[in-house]
């Protein structure tokens, strides 16, 4: 049974760094198509992807966002870690995390984490 | 990056009732499609991927086609607990793109 969970600071100032964890269990991130992948959805909004990691330790980022953008795996701890720093209030929201279908050149994802909201304001 | 559009914005539907969302992305994503479930406070279900794949555990009732630049999904007799918000996203190129969702909600 594959299950994730984020954790994380609900509140942050503006100008400070998330850092964000997802926790999962039920497969591990070194096996060959693996991914894990962050998503966030502003307040009554679309979601937005943010990055992925790879089983191999290759990463993918938002363009648009890709300088605030750090994704980490650490294998033994089943964990997956995403760092955004200098937050801005329209970078409030909830935060997934979700593994990917697990095929080789799969983007859609099948298990998803409850989501964490956080929110940027002084 | 890819602009992925879905109409309507809302659908009012009455239960029992079959309808067709639409899902149109500013050029081709192949059949690398995804459709999405969304309730309220609740993370993103996976009810079809390439386009017209059913996820484990998802109803017959739900059915999705399309390739290129045009997709439907299709819910043949809405249920009660299908009123929620629906999102395709294309998973083609990079960034991973979402479309801005159809609300369907009950008549």
């Amino acid at each position: 049974q594959i299950t994730l969970k984020e954790s994380g600071p609900t509140l942050v100032k503006p100008t400070q760094t998330l850092t964000l964890t997802c926790t999962f269990s039920g497969f591990s991130l070194s096996t060959s198509a693996v991914a894990v992948a962050w998503f966030r959805q502003p307040p009554g909004k679309a979601l937005e992807w943010l990055a992925l990691v790879y089983w191999d330790d290759d990463k993918r980022y938002r363009p648009s966002l890709k300088s605030r953008l750090t994704i980490t795996k650490d294998t033994s701890k089943n964990q997956v870690v995403l760092t955004m720093p200098n937050m801005d209030p329209v970078d409030t929201g909830t935060y997934f995390c979700a593994h990917r279908v697990a095929y080789h050149g799969s983007g859609s994802f099948d298990y998803w984490g409850q989501g964490t909201l956080v929110t940027v304001s002084s | 990056e890819v602009v992925m559009t879905q109409s309507p914005a809302t659908l009012s539907v009455s239960p029992g009732e079959r309808h067709t969302l639409s899902c149109r992305a500013s050029q081709s994503v192949s059949s690398n499609l995804a459709w999405y479930q969304q309730k309220p406070g609740q993370a993103p279900r996976l009810l079809i991927y390439g386009a017209s794949t059913r996820a484990t555990g998802i109803p017959a009732r739900f059915s999705g086609s399309g390739s290129g630049t045009e997709f439907t999904l299709t819910i043949s007799s809405l249920q009660s607990e299908d009123f929620a918000v629906y999102y395709c996203q294309q998973y083609n190129d990079w960034p991973l793109t979402f479309g801005g969702g159809t609300k369907v909600e009950i008549k």
